[in-house]
């Protein structure tokens, strides 16, 4: 059973323009959301995260925004750069254990 | 910043034999450690929880005889695939928790795993 569930699978954005991607979850009980970008070939790097009794969370141009009622998260790149073509992933976890990961989100941002 | 080193980073093995993955966290302390497996074009997913000086847990499915985890020290866990088999070939993530918080999850560089 999937846990969080992410979208899109995919997405392309031109340069400057706004990436969105959106996760929902089922566990009630998680209590931190993290969002990671990875590279091909790399391990998974942390980028913005936020915990339940927050609704936003912004840092530089990476925003989570929270909404705990309709169990679902989302992450907001802002002026997007072809640096940001990756693949991103939400998580989600109850206490201090592990994550349950998203499927993925394929971004490319064209030149 | 809090920095998780793995170890090799790539091994390729013959079918039947068996390979260790190192996990360290470089500059802190983990009572915990978590190992993660991912398939090509896939997600992650939760194998198992390394604790230091007990046994692993294992998330459902995951054959403990096979993935064998030793936490011996606040900054080592290893993972050894026993026996592999070229369905065991997969990308095999640690990661590591910095910190009293338990959060803030920091994972290393990953393993290439191959079975031939």
């Amino acid at each position: 059973q999937q846990q969080v569930k992410q979208s899109p699978q995919s997405l392309i954005v031109q340069k400057g323009g706004i990436s969105i991607i959106n996760c929902a979850y089922e566990n009630t009980a998680f209590d931190y959301f993290p969002w990671y970008q990875q590279f091909p070939g790399k391990g998974p790097a942390l980028l913005i995260a936020i915990r339940p009794d927050v609704s936003e969370k912004k840092e530089g141009r990476f925003t989570i925004s929270f909404n705990k009622s309709a169990k679902q998260f989302s992450l907001h790149i802002m002026d997007s750069q072809p640096g940001d073509s990756a693949t991103y992933f939400c998580a989600a976890s109850k206490g201090p254990g592990g994550l349950t990961f998203g499927e993925g989100t394929q971004l490319t941002v064209n030149p | 910043g809090a920095v998780v080193s793995q170890h090799p980073s790539r091994v390729i093995c013959k079918s039947g034999t068996s390979v260790k993955i190192e996990c360290r966290s470089l500059d802190f302390q983990a009572t915990t450690m978590f190992w993660y497996r991912q398939f090509p074009k896939q997600s992650l997913m939760l194998m198992a929880t390394s604790n230091e000086g007990s046994k692993a847990t294992y998330e459902q499915g995951v054959e403990k005889d096979k993935f064998l985890i030793n936490h011996a020290s606040l900054t080592l866990s290893t993972l050894t695939v026993t026996s592999a088999h070229p369905e065991d070939s997969s990308f095999y993530i640690c990661s590591a928790v910095p910190g009293a918080t338990g959060y803030g999850y920091t994972f290393g560089s990953g393993t290439r795993l191959t079975v031939v």
